[in-house]
């Protein structure tokens, strides 16, 4: 099946700082997906991508889908503690999801 | 989310034992799932339900079985429990459909499961 390949492992930034965590498919996604999962807790969805060139924004979170719909991005800007946590991106198949490997975000007060 | 609860939240075994984790939800979600989770792996799909007479495997179901008592629930067996089995548990649920709502997953608050 599809798989996404994650990128960066592990994020630490000074508090303020910005931060982007990339999604990368050899083949052509029909959607991608973003979760967030604070520490400890349980994965969360944030947002679904599925048109060629997409970009959607919530609040601090800016989220692009590739124009060849083979990767996909999240940027956070002025990085805050509460961001801390794993993010994951994920492909919607027509039964099931597959997650990618998540990038782990440190913010350093 | 209190609309998925999975009991117990952390459990300690041993080799060989059996195990079960539980997962319910208010949701009133047809489709339903299992997950492992890793350091470093992600979420990996065990098994999944789309209705109580509908069992799939999912990428690592060796080692593991499922049993969909009811549309609400859907428990995970360990038959034989092994360290490498030691991880976080996630159930999730979602809708069936194709509108963006219907592609949200929810998950319960996860399992803990160390096998000594």
């Amino acid at each position: 099946g599809q798989q996404v390949m994650q990128i960066p492992q592990y994020q630490h930034v000074q508090e303020g700082e910005d931060f982007t965590t990339y999604c990368n498919s050899s083949t052509t996604l029909s959607n991608i997906q973003w979760y967030k999962q604070r520490p400890g807790g349980h994965p969360v969805f944030l947002i679904q991508l599925v048109k060629s060139g997409e970009v959607k924004k919530q609040k601090r979170l800016t989220f692009q889908f590739g124009e060849a719909k083979k990767n996909s991005s999240l940027h956070i800007t002025a990085t805050q503690t509460t961001d801390v946590g794993t993010y994951f991106c994920a492909l919607r198949g027509y039964q099931k999801v597959t997650f990618g490997t998540g990038t782990k975000l440190q913010v350093i007060p | 989310d209190a609309d998925v609860t999975q009991t117990p939240r952390n459990r300690i075994t041993k080799t060989g034992k059996r195990i079960m984790l539980e997962c319910s939800q208010t949701k009133g979600h047809d489709r339903m799932y299992w997950y492992r989770q890793d350091p470093g792996l992600g979420l990996r799909l065990i098994y999944y339900s789309f209705d109580v007479k509908d069992i799939n495997k999912g990428e690592i179901s060796d080692g593991y079985s499922v049993s969909r008592q009811a549309q609400a629930k859907f428990s995970l067996s360990l038959e034989s429990a092994i360290p490498n089995q030691t991880a976080l548990y996630f159930c999730a649920t979602s809708e069936p459909g194709t509108s963006v709502k219907h592609n949200e997953q929810f998950f319960g608050p996860g399992t803990r499961l160390t096998v000594l």
